[in-house]
């Protein structure tokens, strides 16, 4: 059972290049998010979509953006990355956006801007 | 406004029983989650308390009090493989889940 990927694990990228990270999941989640997690402080929420063709503003969203073409797949793109996104970055799904039901984490895509 | 803490870190033996406290606020209450997240991994799913009072599941149990937005996790029969950040999460009016920066544990022999 394969779950939830990112791709790639972890990447070095010069400041000013862009990068799209990506998330595939298999379980036919509606909801997915993405997450930033930087020592000392939670995870915090980036963008996210309730559903295939939508998506939302979470706590942090400058600089990124993201796209809901399909149920499965959910990419997050840096347009022109700056230093303070060096960080670990976690794709998760929830079968419903509605619900008190647990979220599923990818492996994490570890970035460096440099 | 929104806000939850929970502390740092903690130390405990191995054997042992430790508790990890978490506290919020907040206008709206869906739930409060907990996770278990070792160095280098994603946080996986231990527990879910949406009404008040302990849940259980093996050496693993957590506690909710709404009315004093607080909870806490308590873990029984330390093992090393324990040592992990727990991080607690509640679930806000709009199902968005809202993160504790996580506790570090640390058991010693």
């Amino acid at each position: 059972t394969a779950g939830i990927t990112q791709a790639p694990t972890s990447q070095i990228l010069a400041a000013g290049r862009s990068m799209t990270l990506r998330c595939t999941q298999d379980m036919r989640h509606n909801a997915m998010y993405w997450y930033r997690q930087d020592l000392g402080l939670g995870l915090r929420l980036i963008h996210y979509s309730n559903t295939a063709g939508t998506t939302g503003k979470g706590e942090v969203p400058d600089g990124y953006s993201v796209s809901r073409a399909n149920t499965d797949d959910f990419p997050l793109t840096l347009a022109s990355a700056v230093p303070s996104q060096t960080s670990v970055y976690f794709c998760a799904s929830r079968p419903r956006d509605d619900s008190g039901t647990e979220a599923f984490f990818g492996q994490g895509t570890r970035l460096t801007v440099v | 406004g929104q806000n939850i803490d929970q502390p740092t870190e903690m130390t405990a033996t191995e054997g042992a029983i430790v508790q990890i406290n978490c506290t919020y606020q907040t206008s709206g209450f869906n739930g409060l989650f907990w996770y278990q997240q070792h160095a280098g991994e994603a946080p996986t799913f231990l527990s879910y308390n949406v009404l008040d009072g302990l849940e259980e599941k093996g050496r693993f149990s957590s506690f909710l009090s709404r009315s004093k937005g607080y909870s806490y996790l308590l873990l029984k029969e330390l093992q090393m493989k324990d040592s992990a950040s727990y991080l607690c999460a509640f679930m806000d009016s709009n199902y968005q889940l809202i993160w504790g920066a996580g506790t570090k544990l640390i058991i010693k022999p």
